[in-house]
């Protein structure tokens, strides 16, 4: 089956440690993203991808990082500059193509607590 | 910049018709999308409007009006599974290839 994976569902951290969440398609589409959703609001752009090897800042990046080296796949890393992790970070994709921009797919999320 | 303004709760009965309003300010327009969200889970896509109008999809429709950069979600025939988050999404002009989400409507459909 087609979809977007993200691992782990739960993750616990110390403080000023930098954590990776991990996210792969199979959609075979040029386009990822993630978010970030705090309890009760909605979904943040934090970075996203047009294709390999290059990626923009969203509206929230300070404190994070990520890569695009394959089409698969979008890790995230949350580093020690980042205030407040603890959240609900979601991944998505869609094929890139202008028309499809507004259909997004969504993993099922991870779920960091900073501790 | 763009946002988005939206209830934060409605409440309704079994079988009953909600809908959930959507107003955008943004510096272009691209298009308006509603996504639900159950607790817990990951948002799933639910329709689109590029053009004024309404779009039907089975009990769901959504409805756009670009002049008043106004929209809605109207749900008909309500079951207790459409207890859920909703969330109007904008992509706008400028270039960025993304979307802005509005904060959510937290739907309580009672028996």
């Amino acid at each position: 089956d087609g979809g977007i994976t993200q691992s782990p569902k739960y993750l616990f951290r110390k403080e000023g440690q930098n954590v990776t969440l991990s996210c792969e398609q199979n959609l075979n589409h040029d386009a990822m993203y993630w978010y970030r959703q705090d309890p009760g609001q909605g979904l943040r752009l934090i970075y996203y991808s047009q294709i390999v090897n290059d990626f923009q800042k969203g509206d929230i990046a300070e404190g994070y990082s990520v890569s695009r080296e394959k089409k698969e796949s979008f890790p995230l890393t949350v580093t020690s500059a980042q205030k407040n992790p603890t959240a609900f970070y979601l991944c998505a994709s869609n094929p890139g193509r202008a028309e499809r921009y507004n259909e997004q797919f969504f993993g099922p999320g991870t779920r960091l607590t900073v501790l | 910049g763009q946002s988005l303004e939206q209830p934060s709760e409605v409440t309704a009965v079994e079988g009953a018709i909600v809908q959930i309003n959507c107003t955008y300010q943004t510096s272009g327009f691209y298009g308006l999308s509603w996504y639900q969200q159950h607790d817990g889970g990951a948002p799933t896509f639910l329709s689109y409007n590029a053009l004024d109008g309404l779009e039907e999809t089975g009990r769901f429709s959504s409805f756009l009006s670009r002049s008043d950069s106004y929209g809605y979600l109207l749900l008909q025939e309500l079951q207790m599974k459409d207890s859920a988050s909703y969330f109007c999404a904008v992509r706008d002009r400028t270039g960025r290839r993304a979307l802005t989400f509005g904060s959510g409507t937290r739907l309580q459909v009672q028996p």
